[in-house]
């Protein structure tokens, strides 16, 4: 079993939909939670940074942690086709190192 | 706008070959990051160097990956042999470490190294 599972999807939803994208994983060490948007043949760019539980928005964009239940999740709200991407969630743990375990990602196509 | 170059962009090769990859980071940035993308395992962490100095390769196949950083303006992933297993996109990252407690910063993904081992 991995430590960050994600659902693959793809996912397709209409324009202006709320979008709900969501990892869990099993290492109680991760306290620093991501979230990185990496459009078709471009490498991964950071969107949303969390530390430990709770929520951070920006914009259209909420990243909430739910550490107790292990659970994290991305919303985007009034989605656009530009948010056509796949997302990859990440985390790190405490104490320095740097290393990111990824999710495999959740394919999102907004259509028109 | 600063950002992280690779090259090649897309390599095809018959297996067996070497394959040398080039990362050219962000400028003042003092780490790299090496990981590989396939689409079953997603993006894993290949090797990671702090000030040019390798920090954790552990996720490199040892007996045919090596990755070196020869200076601060290039980061290198050599593969030789190539296998066919191999295919898979590299992606290089930099980002810059202020404080040793700094658990995490930001890193910046380059455009990926697309390599197809025949």
């Amino acid at each position: 079993q991995k430590e960050v599972e994600q659902d693959p999807g793809p996912l397709s939803v209409p324009e202006g939909a709320i979008v709900s994208l969501n990892c869990t994983y099993s290492n109680s060490a991760f306290q620093y939670f991501m979230w990185y948007r990496q459009y078709s043949r471009k490498g991964p760019e950071l969107l949303m940074y969390t530390y430990s539980s709770g929520n951070k928005e920006d914009g259209r964009f909420t990243a909430q942690v739910d550490k107790s239940s292990k659970y994290i999740s991305l919303f985007i709200r009034d989605s656009q086709p530009s948010d056509s991407a796949t997302y990859l969630c990440a985390m790190s743990g405490a104490g320095g190192g740097n290393k990111l375990t990824f999710g495999t990602g959740t394919q999102l196509k907004v259509e028109l | 706008d600063a950002r992280v170059t690779q090259t090649p962009r897309h390599k095809v090769t018959e297996m067996g070959q070497e394959v040398t990859m080039r990362c050219q980071p962000i400028l003042g940035h003092n780490t790299v990051f090496w990981y590989r993308q396939t689409m079953m395992q997603g993006l894993e962490l290949l090797a990671y160097f702090r000030n040019r100095a390798p920090l954790d390769d552990s996720g490199m196949p040892k007996d045919r990956f090596s990755a070196e950083m020869p200076d601060a303006t290039l980061a290198t992933l050599k593969i030789q042999p190539s296998e066919p297993r191999d295919s898979a996109v590299y992606f290089c990252a930099s980002g810059l470490v202020q404080k040793e407690r700094t658990a995490v910063e930001t890193q910046y993904f380059g455009p990926g190294t697309r390599l197809l081992v025949l």
